[in-house]
């Protein structure tokens, strides 16, 4: 099956730092990934898309200086949080569309960031 | 609106017992309707899923029935076990609108042994 990695898994950073977080569609291209951001005990909330080899879009409130998107390639994209704070703790998750397809799209297991 | 409404919003029920989980939505040009099956610290994980020109879908223990005037659509677990315990999404998506997913607010169902 279609398999998604995200790395890394977990990570605790300092307030004011950037961190990175790399999603992977390891068996299949996808033209399009998306980002998604989830609270405890609450539905996944749609951050951005994402099309290789162009500019994200971002949905309502996110803020793109904040959370940068690049899509370098069929197999990767990357969200960085920029000068995190607390708030910006959360449980983010991507997902890979295969460019064959219509609409499926798999799942990574998510990044845990915490920010102190 | 693009709002896919989901309850109840956590559910118990005894091993080898039907789990029923509901959802309804507004916008009539959703266009497949996925659920999600999402495990504590996991990234969701398709369940299954039906297009709105049918009205029901088996898979295994899973069941979606869909009724299109009533906007509304359900999932059925038959036989439930433990290992079925976690949040459970139901989705909608328009493929023109760059299928993005609308997920429901989520259902916490355990399965009590």
């Amino acid at each position: 099956g279609a398999v998604v990695s995200q790395h890394p898994s977990r990570v605790i950073c300092k307030s004011g730092t950037s961190v990175k977080i790399e999603c992977r569609s390891l068996d299949f291209q996808a033209t399009t990934m998306f980002w998604y951001r989830q609270f405890p005990k609450k539905s996944l909330m749609l951050m951005a898309t994402s099309n290789e080899g162009s500019k994200a879009t971002y949905e309502q409130g996110v803020e793109k200086d904040k959370f940068l998107i690049n899509h370098a390639s069929l197999t990767l994209s990357t969200l960085t949080v920029t000068s995190a704070h607390p708030e910006d703790s959360s449980f983010y998750i991507c997902s890979a569309m295969p460019t064959s397809g219509l609409y499926e799209q798999y799942f990574g297991p998510g990044t845990r960031l915490t920010v102190t | 609106q693009q709002q896919v409404k989901q309850s109840p919003q956590s559910l118990i029920v005894q091993k080898g017992g039907i789990s029923i989980i509901n959802c309804a939505y507004e916008n009539t040009a959703f266009d497949y309707f996925p659920w999600y099956q999402q495990f504590p610290g996991k990234g969701p994980a398709l369940l299954i899923a039906i297009r709105p020109d049918v009205s029901e879908k088996k898979e295994g223990r899973f069941t979606i029935s869909f009724n299109k005037s009533a906007k509304q659509f359900s999932l059925h677990i038959m036989d439930s076990q433990p290992g079925d315990s976690a949040t459970y999404f139901c989705a909608a998506i328009v493929y023109s609108s760059a299928s993005k997913i609308i997920f429901g607010s989520g259902t916490r169902l355990s399965i009590r042994p």
